[in-house]
């Protein structure tokens, strides 16, 4: 069965402390695996897509990681305002496409 | 701006009543979706539609329905609200091909009293 598994659950850390989320997956056939950051009330926003192993991309104090059966989304020298609950999506292909969602990572970083 | 659009965004109402939920996008996407956010904010799919067309349909009760009258319109109606359907619902939508992604709509916050 298809599935996603974000750890931990909850991070808190101090600004300028480096950490990363992990987001291990079982898939046949990866087409993408997709990372969004969601703030409270608001919905999911799109971050970053990693289609193979190997890839990595950047995005200010972000970089996303994947190998075969993980990815990483690593935060380097965190501020307050990166304080989100980060999501990471596989996407499969059943006749149509389809995000399936981990539980989430809620980060909070301190000042 | 553009955006995928929801309204409304809080929804309370009692057990039993129809309500629906509408979702507009000006993006140019083809593809819509319907997610469900539980209270552990696991997010999962209910319906995707592609060009006004039924595609996904995750083994929702019937009692959603799920209509859209253009590529740019996805509306949810819910019959016979039940307590167990509180929850946040999330509209998206993106364009059909490979590993495009997918934007959401800021959610409706459903509280069935």
């Amino acid at each position: 069965e298809d599935q996603v598994t974000q750890s931990p659950e909850a991070l808190r850390l101090q600004e300028g402390e480096s950490s990363s989320l992990n987001c291990s997956y079982t898939v046949s056939g990866l087409r993408g695996l997709f990372w969004y950051r969601q703030d409270p009330g608001k919905g999911p926003e799109f971050l970053f897509t990693l289609y193979s192993a190997g890839e990595e991309k950047e995005k200010e104090r972000l970089k996303a990681t994947l190998t075969k059966k993980e990815s990483f989304l690593h935060i380097t020298a965190p501020k307050p305002e990166d304080s989100a609950t980060y999501l990471c999506a596989l996407l499969l292909i059943q006749g149509a496409q389809k995000l399936v969602f981990g539980q989430g990572t809620r980060l909070t970083i301190n000042p | 701006d553009t955006a995928v659009s929801q309204t409304p965004k809080y929804l309370v109402t009692q057990m039993g009543n129809d309500k629906s939920i509408k979702c507009e996008q000006n993006l140019g996407h083809d593809t819509m979706y319907w997610y469900k956010q539980d209270s552990k904010k696991f997010l999962k799919i209910m319906f995707s539609y592609n060009n006004k067309e039924l595609i996904i349909n995750e083994t929702v009760p019937n009692r959603f329905s799920p209509k859209s009258p253009d590529k740019a319109h996805l509306n949810l109606h819910i019959n016979s609200l039940e307590l167990g359907d509180s929850a946040v619902y999330f509209c998206a939508s993106n364009r059909r091909g490979l590993n495009t992604e997918a934007f959401f709509g800021q959610g409706t916050r459903l509280t069935v009293v």
